[in-house]
């Protein structure tokens, strides 16, 4: 079967890190996807990891633990813009999404 | 570079009307995939397609729901006897790759039914 979890809702201040875990189980996987999506409008791509380890790109990190099955979205210097909310895909044909981490950057 | 184009934007259906949502892919993007949103929901998968060919339907209701990708024009997903509980952000997303292949999913901006 397939199951994403991630926590529902999550508040952080302006200029702050935030991290965003996402557990999953999927048969078969062929890499992690982080999407944003602020209300009302379309998902945007944000990263993508198929192997082990970190990738930095500016302001947003995303890791992934292949072996527990384990990402997280690591956002730095936060700013009001980044609230919206955060979808953990896992890489199968389709895209299976979790419910989304709705972020709350607050002044 | 047009994205992904989806209209109409926003659909009123009264119940038992037919729903047609629309979607033309990027160009040189021949993998399509419908989503559903309800408010504070996650994407769920409804149907993969390719020109002319159903690829997987399988979150997709059996019933009054349809989905197809002509050769020609866009992909056209259809509710026939619309009830209130489809109500929701229908999202057209589309990919030069299967997904399961890296294929990052590039999403239009949805078409919101509402069903009175």
């Amino acid at each position: 079967g397939q199951n994403i979890d991630q926590p529902t809702e999550m508040t952080a201040t302006e200029g702050a890190i935030v991290q965003i875990n996402c557990t999953y189980q999927t048969s078969g996987f062929n890499g992690l996807f982080w999407y944003q999506q602020h209300a009302g409008e379309a998902p945007t791509f944000l990263s993508y990891n198929v192997l082990d380890g970190l990738e930095e790109k500016g302001r947003f990190s995303s890791f992934l633990s292949r072996s527990k099955g384990y990402s997280y979205l690591l956002l730095k210097e936060l700013q009001m813009k980044d609230s919206a909310s955060y979808l953990c895909a896992s890489g199968n044909t389709p895209l299976v999404f979790g419910k989304g981490t709705r972020l709350s950057v607050i002044a | 570079n047009a994205g992904v184009m989806q209209n109409p934007r926003h659909l009123v259906r009264r119940r038992g009307q037919e729903a047609r949502l629309r979607c033309s892919p990027m160009k040189g993007h021949s993998h399509v995939y419908w989503y559903r949103q309800l408010p504070e929901e996650g994407l769920k998968f409804m149907v993969y397609l390719q020109k002319e060919n159903i690829i997987d339907e399988s979150g997709m209701p059996k019933e009054r729901f349809s989905a197809e990708f002509p050769k020609e024009g866009p992909s056209i997903l259809r509710i026939q006897q619309v009830v209130r509980g489809d109500s929701a952000a229908y999202f057209c997303a589309s990919s030069p790759l299967s997904s399961g292949n890296t294929g990052e999913l590039f999403f239009g901006e949805g078409s919101r039914l509402t069903v009175l």
